[in-house]
């Protein structure tokens, strides 16, 4: 059972570079999260997918982009990466339905930018 | 709208002793509550959550919560810290946007041999 699955691991770029962070579940989650949590902040909603084919804002949007590309991936994109993006990013799923807030975490990436 | 406090960043014990990390919340409509862990380099697992019912609510590794609803609260107790409970701790609450979790800024709990 491999949950979800982020990648890369750890990421270092340069101010400006691009690069897009992937995740996929195998769960057959219907809704889908990206987190960033940074020392003393705890984890802030950036983006989410209710379902594929859907995307809305978080808490902190500003600098990111995503693409539910089908129901298993769910990717965020730094078009030009700040010093302020370095953070340890999480993706979530949760199975549909009410009552099942639980959320499943990826690993995270961690990434610096200098 | 929805928001979590978690007293104290930081919380050290002596292995044996009682653990207590505080959580209060606020929210306009019945909550589903969680306590999730992440040991270093790891991601978040859910450790108990509240949802309805019983509102003692008992969690992998010995941990529990109890719902408050006159308090606000729901802390998370451990009767005897042991030394692979180090890690940090965070409460949510749900009811965010499309079934999301609101999270407090997490408690890093220490265990002293």
């Amino acid at each position: 059972n491999a949950g979800v699955t982020q990648t890369p691991k750890f990421q270092v770029l340069k101010t400006g570079q691009s690069m897009t962070l992937q995740c996929a579940q195998d769960m057959n989650h219907n809704s889908m999260y990206w987190y960033r949590q940074d020392p003393g902040m705890g984890l802030r909603l950036i983006y989410y997918s209710a379902s594929e084919g859907t995307t809305d804002k978080g808490e902190v949007p500003n600098g990111y982009n995503v693409s539910r590309l089908n129901k298993r991936e769910f990717s965020l994109r730094l078009e030009s990466a700040a010093p302020s993006q370095t953070s340890v990013y999480f993706c979530a799923s949760r199975k549909p339905g009410q009552g099942t807030e639980k959320l499943f975490f990826g690993s995270g990436t961690q990434l610096s930018v200098l | 709208a929805q928001s979590v406090t978690q007293l104290g960043s930081h919380v050290s014990v002596s292995e044996g002793a009682l653990v207590l990390l505080r959580c209060n919340y606020s929210s306009s409509v019945p909550p589903y509550l969680f306590w999730y862990v992440q040991y270093p380099n790891q991601g978040l697992q859910l450790l108990l959550k509240y949802t309805t019912g019983a509102t003692l609510v008992k969690g992998i590794n010995g941990f529990e919560a109890e719902f408050k609803k006159s308090e606000t609260s729901f802390h998370l107790t451990k009767p005897s810290a042991h030394m692979s409970d180090a890690a940090e701790y965070f409460c949510a609450v749900s009811g965010g946007s499309q079934g999301n979790l609101i999270f407090g800024k997490g408690t890093k709990l220490s265990v002293k041999p």
